[in-house]
């Protein structure tokens, strides 16, 4: 149990559409990431969230966006879905001063159609 | 640039079996190295981690790994496979602070009754 949940965990969208993806970390972990991870492949760091503030993004074009809130939720949005958007995105957190070993949730599964 | 190559795509060995998994790394800076086990359907788990000091660190299910330095290389190793540790294996690297880690492609590990 990592502390890191994410919603939903499965959803289908028609290219074109936008897609907002939800993540709870725990209290206390101040930095939040995204990351992409394509069927067979390694997890891509998307971006990272800092006080509320983005500090750190990964290849990934400006159509993916995201929010951190002050109770330690985040959003990932994603614009204009294509159909190489499909994935596995991971929510990750990490508290100040962890020796910075951040904790993945479950997913949540993007087909687009 | 940073990169991670796990040599091994898929891997089979026998329960009660010893096994490594390879993992290689390239990286600007002192590298925070991370092994982490994804089961299917599941988010990623982690298994170890290294930042310092003694090379060989232990981590939980009975796994360890080993920092080579001269070889810039991080393989995991457990002496006695369980039929339970059959999923995917990411090896990645991370900097001092922030969460833009760098993942590896995964082996996938099979074991045999």
């Amino acid at each position: 149990e990592t502390g890191v949940t994410q919603s939903p965990t499965h959803l289908i969208k028609t290219r074109g559409q936008q897609v907002t993806l939800r993540c709870s970390s725990q209290s206390g972990h101040n930095t939040v990431s995204w990351y992409q991870q394509a069927l067979g492949q390694g997890p891509q760091f998307i971006f990272q969230y800092y006080r509320e503030e983005e500090n750190g993004r990964g290849n990934f074009p400006p159509r993916f966006s995201g929010l951190q809130f002050p109770n330690y939720s985040s959003e990932l949005n994603v614009n204009a879905l294509e159909l190489d958007d499909s994935a596995l995105y991971l929510c990750a957190s990490s508290r100040t001063g962890g020796g910075n070993t951040i904790y993945f949730g479950e997913g949540s599964w993007l087909t687009v159609v | 640039a940073q990169s991670v190559t796990q040599p091994d795509i898929h891997i089979t060995v026998s329960e009660g079996a010893s096994l490594e998994l390879r993992c290689n790394y390239s990286y600007g800076a002192t590298p925070y190295l991370f092994w982490y086990v994804q089961s299917p359907g599941q988010g990623l788990q982690l298994l170890l981690k290294y930042f310092s000091g003694d090379t060989l660190v232990q981590g939980i299910k009975g796994f360890e790994a080993e920092f080579k330095r001269s070889q810039s290389s991080f393989n995991l190793r457990k002496p006695s496979v369980h039929w339970s540790d059959a999923a995917e294996y990411f090896c990645a690297v991370g900097p001092n602070y922030g969460q833009n880690f760098v993942f590896g492609p995964g082996t996938r590990l099979s074991v045999l009754p």
